[in-house]
């Protein structure tokens, strides 16, 4: 079964605001990742928090954690419509347990 | 450099037909899996190979068999399609079987009619 599961499953923004998307999980957690799936692409990996972080930041990205309530949000800055795509959250289980995803449109 | 690398790019089968899906990295990565993506779904493991000579199911490995050639290839085969296993499929790998960062192929679709 799948471990993670994003909130909103979809999202639809103007280029420049920002994109807050939500992932809860099951079970206890060494670490979860976040990847970014173009259209009809493989999915590309954007960042990894340690289940002893709880923030971390690459770029326009900001990633949270709270383990006591097993969730996780990506935080995408000043959007762009390259950002336009589908977000997963994974965990490690030992191959990674995805979720249904996000998609977000950013509108130009 | 081409990182992970899977062939074909699509493929049409009819139900009962067999095929192979090739991938390989040249990372010199250990740990090589296999996944599958249904339309508005995440993607499921298949089945996962921690390291040269081994290999272990995932969560759906029904229908499928995997052999882990030598470090670099993990093939992933249909030995009778079914038109449930009408998918995308993708082949991953890491550096290691623990956490970290995995690298995705292209993905290889697959209609089974």
């Amino acid at each position: 079964s799948q471990q993670g599961e994003e909130d909103p499953q979809a999202l639809s923004i103007q280029e420049g605001e920002n994109a807050t998307m939500n992932c809860s999980y099951k079970t206890s957690i060494n670490n979860l990742q976040w990847y970014r799936q173009n259209s009809g692409r493989g999915l590309v990996h954007l960042i990894l928090i340690r289940s002893n972080e709880r923030e971390k930041h690459s770029g326009r990205l900001r990633v949270t954690l709270d383990t006591s309530k097993k969730s996780s949000s990506l935080l995408i800055t000043a959007s762009r419509a390259a950002d336009t795509a589908s977000y997963f959250c994974a965990t490690d289980s030992p191959g990674l347990s995805f979720g249904a995803g996000t998609t977000v449109t950013v509108r130009a | 450099n081409a990182g992970v690398t899977q062939t074909p790019k699509f493929q049409v089968l009819k139900t009962g037909q067999s095929m192979t899906l090739q991938c390989a990295q040249d990372m010199n990565h250990n740990s090589m899996y296999w996944y599958r993506q249904d339309p508005g779904m995440g993607l499921r493991l298949i089945y996962y190979s921690a390291s040269e000579g081994t290999t272990d199911k995932g969560e759906v490995p029904n229908g499928y068999n995997v052999s882990r050639l030598n470090k670099r290839e993990f093939s992933l085969r249909l030995e009778s399609a079914a038109p449930s296993q009408t998918s995308v499929y993708f082949c991953a790998s890491r550096v290691g079987g623990g956490a970290g960062t995995q690298y995705f192929g292209p993905g290889t679709r697959l209609t089974v009619l």
